[in-house]
This record gives structure tokens, C-alpha cells and sequence, in this order.
């Protein structure tokens, strides 16, 4: 299974743009780019995902670079309930994978 | 409110005890799992149900012990655990398990403790 690499924790503040880098070099052509969240005390939630393209949805956005080597998800104006760990994660496109291998995730602190 | 409502929230439990944590989906998917978080570790996952039929048993001791007796409903059965076994729970379930589309949706868990 492909793996992902993110920095152990990033500090911002609050209303400012966060960056959350993720390095996936050994990505596969029809893996997938999955983020999820957790918040304090509760299970991980979905933020987004995508192959090639950028994507935007109301949460966060997406950005992956051209070689798919590493993507970047930017949340516009982050806000004190941000504060979590996200993770990076690659879904394979095959039938019968049923894993999500999660890492250590970043995790997000954010500043009053 | 994900849709996925997982309990007991805490446990505390001797070695010698048998218990169960359960686990119920109301979004009428297909696919659930089991996943152990322990502090300081990534998410590890444990089983995996499709359809009922588990597909996925990622090693996991025999002193865990899933049941999936309908789509909407998970158990996980603990007997003789190890205190190294305290972490916390998390069931999630997914619309097929098989696509690489599909989104997981996670309970808030169960915090084991293993005394």
C-alpha cells in the first residue's frame, strides 16, 4: 500500500488560510486522496477527496499537484473548531479493498 | 450526529471479564468496521463486514470476537483482555466498502479501559 507523509503538528490563526501539506510519492494511477478530521473526543470525519483535479466543497479545499506526488488541503479561514488532526490517506481504486490505512496525521492548532 | 451511534461511550473491565461493545448505522449502508485507536498510534483497522460476511480480519487476536447479525447492527465481543488493550473503539460504516469513492462515517467510540 502506498504511503503518506505529514508534519506531526501545524500552528495557525484563527480567520487566517491554513496549508496542510501530505507527500504520497509512491502513488499509484488510480489511487485516491482522502482527508479526514478529528476533533477532540470524537471518531474521524470526512473532509475530502479527489484524483487529479482540485476540488472544493463547503469544508475545505484540495489541491494536487500535477504529478500527484504530494496534495495540499486548505481550509480558507480556519476557525477554533479546526482544531484537529487530519489525515492523508490513499484509497486504491480495485475492487475488494476494503483498508483505509491512516498515519499519524497532522496536528492543528489554532490560535485565538 | 453522524448516523453512527456507538455504545457504551466508556468501559472499564477486568481481565477476567466478558463484554461487548455495539455498534448501529442508520444511513442504510453495507459495510461496517471495527478500529482500534491507542494513544499516541494511528488508527488501526480490526474487521470488516460486507453484506453481513466479514471480508477484512487484520490479525486481530481471538480474544476479539465481531458479530454482524444484520447491515445495520455491529458487535465486538471482548473476552480475557490484556491491559494493552485499552484504547479507544471506533466503529464506521460506508455505503459499499469497495469503492474507492466511498465515504466512512465514524462513530464518537468506545474508551476501553483494561484493568
Amino acid at each position: 500500500d502506498a504511503k503518506t507523509t505529514q508534519p506531526n503538528s501545524m500552528e495557525s490563526n484563527e480567520e487566517e488560510p491554513v496549508h496542510l501539506p501530505c507527500n504520497h510519492s509512491t502513488i499509484s494511477g488510480t489511487d485516491y486522496i482522502h482527508w479526514y478530521r478529528q476533533l477532540p473526543s470524537q471518531g474521524p470525519e470526512y473532509v475530502i477527496h479527489g484524483l487529479t483535479s482540485n476540488v472544493n466543497n463547503r469544508m475545505a479545499s484540495l489541491a494536487i499537484a500535477e504529478d500527484r506526488k504530494s496534495s495540499t488541503l486548505i481550509l480558507h479561514r480556519a476557525t477554533l473548531r479546526d482544531a484537529a488532526v487530519y489525515y492523508c490517506i490513499l484509497r486504491p481504486l480495485t475492487s475488494g479493498t476494503y483498508k483505509y490505512i491512516f498515519g499519524t496525521g497532522t496536528r492543528l492548532k489554532v490560535l485565538a | 450526529e453522524t448516523g453512527v451511534t456507538q455504545t457504551p461511550r466508556h468501559l472499564v473491565m477486568g481481565m477476567t471479564n466478558k463484554k461487548s461493545l455495539k455498534c448501529e448505522q442508520h444511513l442504510g449502508h453495507n459495510a461496517m468496521y471495527w478500529y482500534k485507536q491507542s494513544a499516541k498510534k494511528p488508527l488501526e483497522l480490526m474487521f470488516v463486514y460486507n453484506f453481513k460476511e466479514q471480508t477484512e480480519n487484520n490479525s486481530v487476536p481471538s480474544r476479539f470476537s465481531p458479530e454482524c447479525p444484520n447491515s445495520s447492527h455491529l458487535f465486538l465481543h471482548l473476552h480475557t483482555l490484556q491491559p494493552e488493550d485499552s484504547a479507544l473503539y471506533l466503529c464506521a460504516s460506508s455505503q459499499t466498502g469497495t469503492s474507492a469513492l466511498d465515504e466512512q462515517f465514524f462513530g464518537p467510540g468506545t474508551r476501553l479501559t483494561v484493568l
